[in-house]
């Protein structure tokens, strides 16, 4: 079990720049959540998927988020442009659930991250 | 409430003394009520998911249980060591599998 795995894990950019951070899910898992962590905020979930499709985006901080998963082994999480505000530890993590009303005991699994920087 | 609070955010702990914690949440809409220890430098790890009413779990030294009708969970750590320290995270699972964090509690043990 290789784990969830992000990348990059350190993204240094200059304002206006697109960004594209990435998670492979642990395989078999079918739920893929995206969260950021700030020192303000703590972990807030952006979006998540269930079986490839994207079930809540309400924590999307506007519309320069964007994310896909365009299968079940990969998703992507894009900053166009990006700002400095958006400097922050961006996680992924998956877990085995049911859909909606009918999740599973399943605890979430963690990538280990990328550290956003934005000048 | 309304969202995830958990209390105190920060706690110093003498090695070798017992300690608490809380996490309150929504009392409806519950599925489940997760528990993450959270190393710094590492990535969150799960310690506990919990769904029933009167759930009580236990890993070694560290236990938790649940109230889902006040919506309260308290996590326990006895005779805490220097390796416990670390940030406890706990999250509220939603019928519809959305997972809302806290903001979590800071544990420091003394030597």
């Amino acid at each position: 079990d290789a784990g969830v795995i992000q990348s990059p894990r350190h993204e240094v950019t200059e304002m206006g720049q697109e960004v594209t951070l990435r998670c492979k899910p642990i395989s078999g898992h079918n739920s893929l959540f995206w969260y950021r962590q700030t020192m303000m905020r703590g972990l807030e979930l952006l979006i998540y998927f269930n079986n490839n499709v994207p079930i809540d985006d309400s924590g999307m901080p506007e519309d320069r988020f964007s994310a896909k998963m365009p299968n079940a082994s990969f998703s992507t999480l894009k900053i166009q442009p990006s700002e400095p505000r958006d400097s922050a530890v961006y996680f992924c993590a998956s877990s085995t659930t049911g859909g909606a009303g009918n999740s599973y005991n399943s605890p979430l699994h963690f990538g280990n991250g990328t550290r956003l920087t934005v000048t | 409430i309304l969202n995830v609070e958990q209390s105190p955010q920060s706690l110093h702990v003498q090695e070798g003394d017992s300690t608490n914690f809380t996490c309150s949440f929504p009392s409806s809409n519950f599925y489940a009520l997760h528990w993450y220890r959270w190393e710094t430098a590492k990535s969150p790890e799960a310690l506990f998911v919990m769904t029933l009413n009167g759930d009580e779990k236990k890993k070694g030294r560290i236990s938790a249980t649940l109230n889902t009708k006040e919506g309260y969970s308290y996590l326990y750590i006895k005779g805490s060591q220097p390796e416990d320290s670390a940030t406890y995270l706990c999250a509220f699972n939603r019928r519809d599998d959305k997972i809302i964090f806290g903001k979590g509690t800071r544990l420091h043990i003394l030597p």
